[in-house]
């Protein structure tokens, strides 16, 4: 099963409201990433976990915190939530050296 | 500026046609180079992969790469209505390991 799960599959959040997003997979995976996509742009990639340590791009490193209790999950966490944060949220997972599997995404709308 | 160029930014195929659909690094540290594909609604899936200066062929899909121009292409025979999707350039940065993306090509298929 190469399956990564996103939950949820939509979200609606107010302005300055937080928000969390679950993301899992079964395949032992030993990295797990969090990207942003809007509309004709490309997938940017916010942060990810290889293994227990978490690393975070420089230009988002304040507006993301994440957590991964085991293996198998990984969250996203906004604290406060932005107009600008409306966006698809994909989830992906790998095994050194090999491709990237993604999960649906988390359509995000802020208000 | 966007690291990962695609172009172009859409294309128009008739069925049966041949789709060339391009990408191009100006980041040198990168080594490895993935094509996804995006069906509307549906999560990137990995189409291809080439590592190594040449051509690689699977059933319609060629994928070529030129490491000295950090350049690769991705050509679709006998193109289908199926094919209809959009194509996601990565390269990975070999010094920090992540996936930078380009912003896709839109491709539609017109029977």
């Amino acid at each position: 099963d190469t399956t990564v799960k996103q939950n949820p599959r939509y979200k609606l959040a107010r302005v300055g409201k937080p928000v969390n997003l679950i993301c899992s997979q079964t395949m032992n995976h030993d990295t797990m990433y969090w990207y942003q996509k809007k509309p004709n742009q490309a997938p940017k990639l916010l942060l990810f976990y290889y293994d227990k340590i978490l690393n975070r791009e420089a230009d988002t490193f304040e507006k993301f915190q994440s957590s991964r209790p085991n293996n198998s999950f990984c969250s996203l966490y906004i604290g406060s939530a932005g107009l600008e944060y409306s966006a698809m949220y994909l989830c992906a997972s790998k095994r050194w050296g090999y491709e990237q599997y993604f999960g649906p995404g988390t359509r995000l709308t802020v208000l | 500026q966007q690291k990962v160029q695609q172009s172009p930014e859409s294309l128009i195929v008739p069925e049966g046609g041949m789709a060339s659909l391009n990408c191009t690094s100006s980041d040198r540290n990168v080594d490895y180079f993935w094509w996804y594909r995006q069906h509307s609604g549906k999560s990137p899936k990995m189409l291809m992969s080439i590592f190594s200066n040449g051509e690689k062929e699977e059933g319609r899909f060629t994928v070529h790469l030129n490491k000295a121009s950090l350049h690769t292409s991705l050509h679709i025979r006998d193109s289908q209505p199926s094919d209809s999707a959009l194509y996601l350039c990565a390269a990975r940065d070999y010094n920090q390991g992540k996936l930078i993306f380009g912003q896709g090509t839109k491709l539609s298929i017109k029977p």
